[in-house]
């Protein structure tokens, strides 16, 4: 099946620095999305992506979508102790004849105070 | 807000047993799916259904099924649970391809 691969695995930094993660794939997608979960909980929605090339900002986190259709970058700016959490990345290359998504395996961020 | 509800946040249950896992969106969302999430193995796609009554398998159906007898509930169904189910299972739905999950129930199979 397809993959998305995420990187990296996890990230280990300190408060006030950023944080850049990144999802790739060999196939096109039509839809990038980033998802954070906190430990134990669902994840959750962070932003989703729908053109190439397109940049978008949710307060301190901001996404991109690859102009090849390839790959996704989500960045944190000036990290705090609860953006700890693994942070997913999720594509969609169905062509709307279903509505499954293809999830990378996540990266895990710790945030030392 | 969107609101995905689960049945239980941790169950514990016995080998052989019948487990029922509910889901419950208030949306009026189209779709709804069944993941596990296994350390190292990421999210992984047990059964998706797309209307009532409607299912598909996703990556990983062995061992499970689904009912969908209502739009804003879809129930997974372990029939005789094992050791290797034991598992976080989170429910998701969606309008189109922006998926909301549930808190997820911690699965344990003794």
């Amino acid at each position: 099946g397809q993959q998305l691969n995420q990187s990296p695995q996890s990230m280990f930094i300190q408060e006030g620095e950023d944080v850049s993660m990144n999802c790739t794939s060999s196939s096109i997608f039509n839809t990038w999305l980033w998802y954070k979960q906190d430990p134990g909980e669902g994840p959750v929605l962070l932003i989703a992506l729908y053109k190439a090339g397109e940049l978008t900002s949710n307060g301190r986190l901001t996404a991109q979508f690859g102009i090849t259709r390839k790959d996704s970058f989500l960045n944190i700016s000036a990290s705090i102790p609860s953006d700890v959490g693994i942070y997913f990345c999720a594509g969609e290359n169905s062509g709307g004849s279903n509505y499954k998504l293809t999830f990378g395996k996540g990266t895990l961020l710790t945030v030392n105070p | 807000d969107v609101k995905v509800t689960q049945s239980s946040r941790y169950l514990v249950k016995r080998t052989g047993e019948k487990v029922f896992l509910e889901c419950v969106q208030d949306m009026d969302h189209e779709n709804m799916f069944w993941y596990r999430q296994d350390p190292g193995l990421g999210l992984r796609l047990i059964y998706f259904s797309y209307d009532v009554k409607m299912k598909e398998k996703g990556d990983i159906p062995e061992g499970y099924s689904v009912s969908r007898e209502k739009k804003e509930r879809f129930s997974l169904i372990l029939e005789s649970a094992s050791t290797n189910q034991t598992s976080m299972y989170l429910c998701a739905s969606s309008l189109v391809y922006e998926q909301y999950f549930g808190p997820g129930t911690r699965l344990t199979v003794t």
